[in-house]
């Protein structure tokens, strides 16, 4: 039973347009969501994060909104870059034992064209 | 400049080997995590331990085992090599207590069983 679901699998916008990026989940413990991005043949590298009890969080191009009720969340990347075109994960966190799981969903690859 | 380093980024396994992948890294970080990337199926965690001798299950264990003798050492352990677990693995860290925070990830250990 997946517990984050990104059902996009791909996504194509024009260099200079909106990125939007979707995520959704069904575990309400979950505290924490964070985007990760990932390149071929490396690691994900994170993006960025929002508290389960905020709605929004920005960060230069990126913001994260979180609409808890719906258990959806979004990444917006503007002005989008051919440099983002990569796989974008969405990920949450809840505690487990004594540990904090992280779950990611089955990702979303961008291409931004110039 | 922070570190997880995965000990190989290819191997070859035969059928019914036992095959150890090693992860270190040199953050001091307490949690570390295993997952598996595979097409069309994300990243899917395999396991996870917040402290020396501590683990947990992710969301598919089975076929796997975990070894963390050191804080900054974890090994995913297949005890007996299936096709099945022909994949792309990939170990992160992350500090306790900060579970909004990055996961560091390695650059991945592609794995074929023959």
């Amino acid at each position: 039973d997946q517990q984050v679901k990104q059902n996009s699998p791909s996504l194509s916008v024009q260099e200079g347009r909106i990125s939007i990026l979707n995520c959704d989940y069904t575990n309400s413990m979950f505290d924490y969501f964070l985007w990760y991005k990932k390149y071929p043949a490396e690691g994900p590298t994170f993006l960025i994060s929002i508290s389960s009890i905020k709605d929004k969080n920005e960060d230069g191009r990126f913001t994260v909104f979180l609409n808890k009720s719906a258990k959806h969340l979004s990444l917006h990347i503007v002005p989008s870059q051919p440099g983002d075109s990569a796989v974008y994960f969405c990920a949450a966190s809840a505690l487990q034992g004594g540990s904090e799981k992280l779950v990611f969903g089955k990702g979303t690859k961008l291409t931004v064209n110039p | 400049d922070v570190k997880v380093t995965q000990s190989s980024r290819y191997l070859v396994k035969r059928t019914g080997e036992k095959v150890f992948l090693e992860c270190v890294q040199d953050m001091d970080h307490e949690n570390m995590f295993w997952y598996r990337q595979d097409p069309g199926l994300g990243l899917r965690l395999i396991y996870f331990s917040y402290d020396v001798k501590m683990k947990e299950k992710g969301d598919i264990p089975e076929g796997y085992s975990v070894s963390r003798e050191k804080k900054e050492r974890f090994s995913l352990i297949l005890e007996s090599a299936s096709t099945n677990q022909t994949s792309m693995y990939l170990c992160a860290s992350s500090l306790l207590g900060t579970p909004g925070t990055e996961a560091f990830f390695g650059q991945g250990t592609r794995l074929t069983v023959v």
